[in-house]
């Protein structure tokens, strides 16, 4: 059971350039999430996932798009990268976050726009 | 919307007691989050409470809710050198939604030998 996986855990990008951060889960969880921490921000939700063919807007989306064709896997795409999308990328899944299990964290991704 | 406010950084000596405040806007019956994020790790849950409750122990971890005030403290009795990490509370975005959390700025908490 490995959890939460996230790739690359390290990326420089140039601007304008374009980037898939991949995400997987083997916990057969419904609920994905996406989430970027800047410092002294706290983490930004930037879409989030219900199930497999569903997905949704959350706070900071603008930049971003994200699929979710399988229960395991919910990739989060940048299309034309920018210094502003510097930041560290956060996947996370829950089975029932109504019920006080929380999230599931990756290990995060940290990408550089140069 | 919600709005999860912290402190940004304590620092405490070793076998002192740790106390983490967080203050929130909603309102809604749901559960409260503590997270612990160790330096290059993802976020760790640590505990939560459901808004019934007034308090909840676990081991050497208290968490006190005063939903009057919307104020959520964390207290860590006789911390460690292993317990310095960024501290996290978070609670349920857009009205009590309960399948999207909202997270506080983080508390980064120092612990001297």
């Amino acid at each position: 059971n490995a959890g939460v996986t996230q790739t690359p855990k390290f990326r420089i990008l140039k601007i304008g350039q374009s980037m898939t951060l991949q995400c997987t889960q083997d916990m057969n969880h419904n609920y994905m999430y996406w989430y970027r921490q800047d410092p002294g921000m706290g983490l930004k939700l930037i879409y989030y996932s219900v199930g497999a063919g569903i997905t949704d807007k959350g706070e900071v989306p603008n930049g971003y798009n994200v699929s979710r064709s399988t229960t395991e896997d919910f990739p989060l795409r940048l299309e034309l990268a920018a210094p502003s999308q510097t930041s560290v990328y956060f996947c996370a899944s829950s089975y029932s976050p109504g019920q006080g299990d929380g999230y599931t964290f990756g290990s995060g991704t940290r990408l550089t726009v140069v | 919307g919600e709005d999860v406010e912290q402190s940004l950084f304590l620092s405490v000596r070793e076998g002192d007691s740790s106390v983490i405040n967080c203050t929130y806007t909603d309102s809604s019956s749901t559960y409260l989050y503590w997270y612990k994020q160790e330096p290059g790790a993802g976020l760790q849950l640590l505990t939560y409470i459901f808004s019934n409750m007034d308090m909840k122990q676990d081991q050497r971890l208290t968490v006190l809710l005063n939903k009057k005030d919307k104020h959520l403290s964390l207290r860590i009795a006789d911390t460690q050198t292993g317990d310095s990490a960024i501290y996290f509370c978070a609670g349920p975005l857009y009205g009590g939604a309960t399948n999207k959390l909202i997270f506080g700025t983080g508390t980064l908490l120092a612990v001297q030998p």
